[in-house]
């Protein structure tokens, strides 16, 4: 079985740039998370998606953050502008959904680093 | 306030030597309890989980963890560390109902020859 997806693995950007992400998850798996990992800290959820719908965005920064998952397959994830402490590794995993969240599957990550 | 607490940031040993990673969770209601490893460049990988029942739960790589609810602790444990358990572990808590995870900062390992 295939793994969660993502890409790109790395990108540099200058501050106020705009970037994207993209996440294939799990094939099958209803529910898809998008966490933040800076350096030195576990990560953080900013958005939680049940198929295509949006189950939990409340640490998303809304001003400049923007998520989407079409069909309730892929997501993307989208910073406009990037920021300094936007630099961080930005992971997608996935899962079933209902008590099978907990068994989440997650991807090798996006290394943002803004400058 | 729900937090979890992984209070060495970096941890040594020798291969062959036992380990044992602490993690410290606050949680207003029943914890569900996870540890996670995530190697070099790589995702999050499950090791464990405690959901109920036996406190003592035994996982993937040869690790276990303890529960143990008098001391909010969930501590993680290898009786013989390989060079290849060099990696970040990460301590999670959740709740009965919510499948959001709240993580704690990670302990990173590193394991001499």
């Amino acid at each position: 079985e295939a793994g969660v997806a993502q890409s790109p693995r790395y990108k540099i950007i200058e501050k106020r740039q705009s970037v994207a992400f993209w996440c294939n998850p799990i094939s099958g798996h209803a529910t898809l998370y998008w966490y933040q990992q800076i350096l030195g800290q576990g990560p953080k959820l900013l958005i939680q998606f049940q198929n295509n719908g949006v189950v939990d965005d409340s640490q998303l920064p809304k001003d400049r953050f923007s998520a989407e998952r079409l069909k309730g397959v892929d997501s993307t994830l989208k910073i406009q502008p990037a920021k300094l402490e936007d630099s961080a590794v930005y992971l997608c995993a996935s899962s079933l959904g209902g008590i099978q969240s907990y068994e989440q599957y997650f991807g090798p990550g996006t290394r943002l680093t803004v400058t | 306030a729900q937090s979890v607490t992984q209070p060495d940031i970096h941890i040594t040993v020798s291969e062959g030597a036992s380990l044992e990673l602490r993690c410290n969770y606050s949680y207003g209601a029943t914890p569900y309890l996870f540890w996670y490893v995530q190697s070099p460049g790589q995702g999050l990988q499950l090791l464990l989980k405690y959901f109920s029942g036996d406190t003592l739960v035994q996982g993937i790589k040869g690790f276990e963890a303890e529960f143990k609810r008098s001391q909010s602790s969930f501590n993680l444990r290898k009786p013989s560390v390989h060079w290849s358990d060099a990696a970040e572990y990460f301590c999670a808590v959740g709740g009965r109902n919510t499948d959001k995870l709240i993580f704690g900062t990670g302990t990173r390992l590193q394991v001499f020859p």
